[in-house]
């Protein structure tokens, strides 16, 4: 296990709606990373936190956002769902200075309907 | 531009073969990382090995072995006498600095391995 958790881990939602999933990092970590993973594709870099600052973000809407708080916790918010946001959501977390060691949670796996 | 090819979707294999998961990327950074994942059907990425850049020595972990060729740009993964166990979706991945390290993962291949 890697310490990284996520809830729920099943979700459906309806089209418009909204959503937030969260994640609990691993202690001692200040970084965290959100992926989305479509059915049969690799996960794709949604954007990442760094002490509470978003410091990247990948090819997503801004209906796509999200939150670090003081406790290095994180949610991903997800406005006006749309059917293709149907997806696993992982969550990975690291130190700032491991680049090279992330850790992942177990995902939350969402449903548009 | 970063990416990251498997081009192997799918592979299956008899128990005790060895099987070779092919990845090969492209960045313009000298200074990288080289990542593989394995996916098994319960979802959550299990880290399997990092590589930068600079080390293009080649790792041998039990059964798992890793072949790092920058005049290739490849990486590739090699499972030694196979297991059923094995059987799971493997990720190639690469991060480097100007993407503030965040992962650029290949499409996967989907290894099964039968008895």
């Amino acid at each position: 296990e890697t310490g990284v958790t996520q809830s729920p881990t099943h979700l459906i939602k309806t089209r418009g709606q909204q959503v937030t999933l969260r994640c609990s990092s691993q202690s001692g970590h200040n970084t965290v990373s959100w992926y989305q993973q479509a059915l049969g594709q690799g996960p794709q870099f949604i954007f990442q936190y760094y002490r509470e600052e978003e410091n990247g973000r990948g090819n997503f809407p801004p209906r796509f956002s999200g939150l670090q708080f003081p406790n290095y916790s994180s949610e991903l918010n997800v406005n006006a769902l749309e059917l293709d946001d149907s997806a696993l959501y992982l969550c990975a977390s690291r130190t700032a200075g491991a680049r090279d060691e992330q850790y992942f949670g177990p995902g939350t796996r969402l449903t548009v309907t | 531009a970063q990416k990251v090819t498997q081009a192997q979707t799918e592979i299956s294999v008899v128990e005790k073969e060895d099987v070779t998961l092919d990845c090969v990327y492209e960045t313009r950074d000298t200074t990288y990382y080289l990542f593989w994942y394995k996916q098994p059907p319960s979802g959550e990425l299990v880290f399997l090995i990092r590589r930068n850049s600079f080390d293009e020595q080649n790792e041998i972990s039990g059964r798992y072995s890793w072949n790092f060729q920058k005049s290739t740009s490849s990486f590739n993964f090699t499972i030694t006498a196979s297991q059923v166990v094995d059987s799971a979706v493997y990720f190639c991945a690469l991060s480097h600095l100007s993407s503030g390290y965040a992962l650029n993962f290949g499409k996967g291949t989907s290894l099964l391995v039968t008895p």
